[in-house]
């Protein structure tokens, strides 16, 4: 039963390059959602998704796209990455039909220089 | 607007002591409350929850957290702290499908 993964755990990337980040989930759990982990910042939610092809914005979209074409896949692009997008990401799931609860994948540490 | 509050930023304690680790949130209804925990260069593991009912919870590794809602307050305790607690907490409070989380506490773990 791997749950849900993230794909790569670590990416050096330059300012102004296109990169994805990728998650799968294999419980069929219809929400999942995009976090980013900064010191003194906790958890900030960037972008969830509730089933296919429904997707929307959390605390912090800016510079993120998410697409959600199949209920196990859920890929983060930064589109012109910056340096303030250094972070760690982190993606998770919940089952939804209100239970709230969720789980996390191992994240994806992202340096952009 | 939502937020979930951690006073300690870091908590020292030596191994065998017992351990209490601070929440307190603002919603507008009582919300699901959640404690999860972070090793270094891990995921997020959840620890335990709250829906409703009774107000002491149970979680893995020997925990435990008190719902207080005059106090808005959702504390994790631990009677007695190993070596291997020493990790990052994260409170958390949801609604909706959607949790806010804390900036979280590093707890450290002294020999």
């Amino acid at each position: 039963d791997a749950g849900i993964t993230q794909s790569p755990r670590y990416k050096i990337t330059e300012t102004g390059r296109q990169v994805t980040l990728m998650c799968h989930q294999t419980w069929s759990h219809s929400y999942m959602f995009w976090y980013r982990q900064d010191l003194g910042h906790g958890l900030r939610l960037i972008y969830y998704s509730a089933a296919a092809d429904i997707t929307d914005k959390g605390e912090v979209p800016d510079g993120y796209v998410v697409s959600r074409s199949k209920t196990e896949n859920f890929p983060l692009t930064l589109e012109s990455a910056t340096r303030s997008q250094t972070s760690v990401y982190f993606c998770a799931s919940s089952v939804g039909r209100g239970v709230v609860e969720q789980y996390f994948g191992p994240g994806t540490r992202l340096t952009v220089t | 607007a939502q937020s979930v509050t951690q006073p300690d930023i870091h908590i020292t304690v030596s191994e065998g002591a017992s351990l209490e680790l601070r929440c307190n949130y603002s919603y507008g209804a009582t919300p699901y409350l959640f404690w999860y925990v972070q090793s270094p260069g891990q995921g997020l593991q959840l620890l335990l929850k709250y829906f409703s009912g009774d107000t002491l919870v149970q979680g893995i590794k020997g925990f435990e957290a008190e719902f207080k809602r005059s106090q808005s307050s959702f504390n994790l305790r631990k009677p007695s702290v190993h070596w291997s607690d020493a990790a990052e907490y994260f409170c958390a409070a949801g609604g909706g499908n959607k949790l806010t989380f804390g900036t979280g506490t590093q707890l450290k773990v002294e020999l």
